[in-house]
């Protein structure tokens, strides 16, 4: 998606490994969030960001952590992967937070073994 | 705890008829309702949203109904097409400056059929 872009797309780990997620951004946006989309559960926020070094949890934090050092990037870790942690991560960008409309990157499939 | 619950899980409609897609919530400091629509192997994309102090929205095709007093709100989507495939998702939000972010229901996958 224009302006967004999440890396990898697609991720393999095993049980017990660290895994960071990124995600970056051209438009200056504010706020940044992570999501993970599961089937039967929507999609669920993990943690977000209102600016440099200012984020919060969201409604399943346990087991990831995240960092932004600078206004166009957003990591998301694993501190330590379990088959539970398996899913599709999007991240999210927005102006001015919910009322702004989120944009959304196109994903990243990761698979936890 | 589900705080946006939205119904049903799937949808098949025919081409041309109308689809239906609710969602109700608990928390009552929710104060703007937007939808995003998903299409397989993308990311979500607004697709229209509502404040409380109006019942009804309407873009093109696809028209919010809001019910503040019953907790809920619903997409319709008119003579819908086979392009309107797709997955759909209301969400709430309630707080604004740093804590604004979208509560999520479930998601709904709609199949539109010739």
């Amino acid at each position: 998606d224009a302006g967004i872009t999440q890396s990898p797309r697609h991720k393999v780990t095993e049980t017990g490994t660290p895994v960071t997620l990124r995600c970056h951004q051209t438009e200056n946006h504010r706020y940044m969030y992570w999501y993970r989309q599961d089937p039967g559960h929507g999609l669920r926020l993990i943690h977000y960001s209102y600016g440099v070094k200012d984020t919060d949890k969201g409604e399943v934090s346990d087991g990831y952590s995240v960092s932004r050092s600078k206004t166009e990037d957003f990591l998301l870790t694993l501190e330590s992967a379990t088959s539970s942690q398996t899913s599709v991560y999007f991240c999210a960008i927005s102006p001015q937070g919910a009322l702004g409309g989120y944009t959304f990157g196109s994903g990243t499939r990761l698979t936890v073994v | 705890q589900q705080q946006v619950k939205q119904s049903p899980q799937s949808l098949i409609v025919q081409k041309g008829g109308i689809s239906i897609i609710n969602c109700a919530y608990e928390n009552t400091a929710f104060d703007y309702f937007p939808w995003y629509q998903q299409f397989p192997g993308k990311g979500p994309a607004l697709l229209i949203a509502i404040r409380p102090d109006v019942s009804e929205k309407k873009e093109g095709r696809f028209t919010i109904s809001f019910n503040k007093s019953a907790k809920q709100f619903s997409l319709h989507i008119m003579d819908s097409q086979p392009g309107d495939s797709a997955t759909y998702f209301c969400a709430a939000s309630t707080e604004t400056g740093t804590a604004s972010k979208l509560t999520f229901g479930t998601g709904t996958r709609l199949q539109v059929t010739l």
